[in-house]
């Protein structure tokens, strides 16, 4: 079964505006990992947060990470018509393990 | 981080018949991982393959069905075996960054696209 469960599922708005997506996980990791997916081709990774980060920037990407409530965030700022695409977290246990996915959110930006 | 390439991109096979899916990295790498995606759902891992070792399956996932090869640190093909519709999936490879030290960070080649008839 899939650790990761994100929110919301689906997600549509304006050009412009900012998007949140959200990850839940049920056990300790060493790291969270989100990656972005076009239209059921490869997965682009975006950004890794570390057990021991808090928070990470990655130009309009901001990642948070609260282990203590076993949850992060993706922000995506000023959201273009291409972000449209789906939303992964995936989360490593440990240093170099696999990686556990959640189910994804599908972001939708209207130009 | 690593280029990955996959072949075939797609393919469309009949039932009963195998498929065998290449995953070329452009650097060596010690963890290779293949993931199974079944339409629209998330990922989940099928096996891990280490050079010079055989593939850990996770579990619901066997080594008749889904044979794996790692010749060497660049390489690694993931044969889909007797197939049925329900194998109908994007399958992807994927690499941890290669150094001294774990990165952490995995790259995913860009996935094969198998429709079984």
């Amino acid at each position: 079964s899939q650790q990761g469960e994100e929110d919301p599922q689906a997600l549509s708005i304006q050009e412009g505006e900012n998007a949140t997506m959200n990850c839940s996980y049920k056990t300790s990791i060493n790291n969270l990992q989100w990656y972005r997916q076009n239209s059921g081709r490869g997965l682009v990774h975006l950004i890794l947060i570390r057990s021991n980060e808090r928070e990470k920037h990655s130009g309009r990407l901001r990642v948070t990470l609260d282990t203590s409530k076993k949850s992060s965030s993706l922000l995506i700022t000023a959201s273009r018509a291409a972000d449209t695409a789906s939303y992964f977290c995936a989360t490593g246990r440990a240093s170099g393990s696999r990686l556990t996915f959640g189910e994804g959110t599908q972001l939708t930006v209207n130009p | 981080s690593a280029v990955i390439s996959q072949k075939p991109s797609r393919d469309i096979c009949q039932r009963g018949t195998s498929l065998t899916i290449q995953c070329q990295v452009d650097s060596q790498v010690t963890m290779m991982f293949w993931y199974r995606q079944q339409p629209g759902q998330s990922l989940t891992l099928i096996a891990t393959a280490n050079q010079g070792s055989e593939a850990t399956y996770e579990s619901g996932f066997v080594i008749d069905k889904f044979p794996i090869s790692r010749p060497n640190l660049t390489f690694s093909t993931l044969t889909v075996s007797n197939m049925s519709p329900e194998d109908s999936s994007i399958y992807l490879c994927s690499v941890e960054a290669a150094g001294v030290f774990f990165t952490d960070t995995q790259y995913f080649g860009p996935g094969t696209r198998l429709t079984v008839l």
